[in-house]
């Protein structure tokens, strides 16, 4: 049994440009929430997807968005970079609350 | 706002000795988590306390949380070489957002 994937697994990016983000959660999980996590920092929520709607969201702005497919795959799209948004981006599936995580994508902005 | 401070953030101990991480939280939570994670690397859950006075052991570790107190603590018994990692407590807010600490970077010096 996969557990939680992410692609890809490290980006560069340049501020201003766009960059979007891959997780394919757990066989027979419905639930992915995302995470951003700076470097010696705890992962801070953005927002999780359930049922491809988004059901909670952190205090992220609005250039962080997402969305979930009826396969339950998910992605995270950041628009307008900024040299702040360099981090590992995790993403952690649940079907009934316990969160298993995935190994996550490092993102730097130049 | 909701605050999850761990205690404390930087810990060296020698081989053999024993010690404890602590986990406050400013809000109402039914379950809380433990992670460790390694330099680069993902997540790894290592213990999920569901309940007020709840009691996990696994190998060197023993986590507890008091519900009451909004205080989660993992205590480290004859610490060793291989425990050296960051660890994380999060909070569950009814399964759709997870809070987590602060981090506490550990090394276990021979």
């Amino acid at each position: 049994d996969a557990g939680v994937t992410q692609s890809p697994t490290h980006l560069i990016k340049t501020r201003g440009q766009q960059v979007t983000l891959r997780c394919s959660p757990k066989s027979g999980h419905d639930t992915v929430s995302w995470y951003q996590q700076a470097l010696g920092q705890g992962p801070q929520f953005i927002f999780q997807y359930y049922e491809e709607e988004e059901r909670q969201r952190g205090n992220f702005p609005d250039r962080f968005s997402g969305h979930q497919f009826p396969n339950y795959s998910s992605e995270l799209n950041v628009n307008a970079l900024l040299l702040g948004d360099s981090a590992l981006y995790l993403c952690a599936s649940s079907l009934a609350r316990t969160q298993y995580f995935g190994p996550g994508t490092r993102l730097l902005v130049l | 706002e909701l605050k999850v401070e761990q205690n404390p953030l930087f810990l060296s101990m020698q081989e053999g000795k024993n010690y404890t991480i602590y986990c406050n939280y400013s809000t109402t939570s039914d379950r809380l988590y433990w992670y460790r994670q390694d330099p680069g690397k993902s997540l790894e859950s290592l213990f999920v306390l569901l309940s007020n006075g709840a009691v996990k052991q696994e190998g060197r570790l023993m986590a507890s949380l008091d519900t009451k107190a909004r205080l989660s603590t993992l205590h480290i018994t004859a610490a060793v070489h291989d425990l050296s990692a960051t660890y994380f407590c999060a909070v569950d807010i009814n399964g759709n957002q997870f809070y987590f600490g602060t981090g506490t970077s550990l090394t276990v010096i021979p």
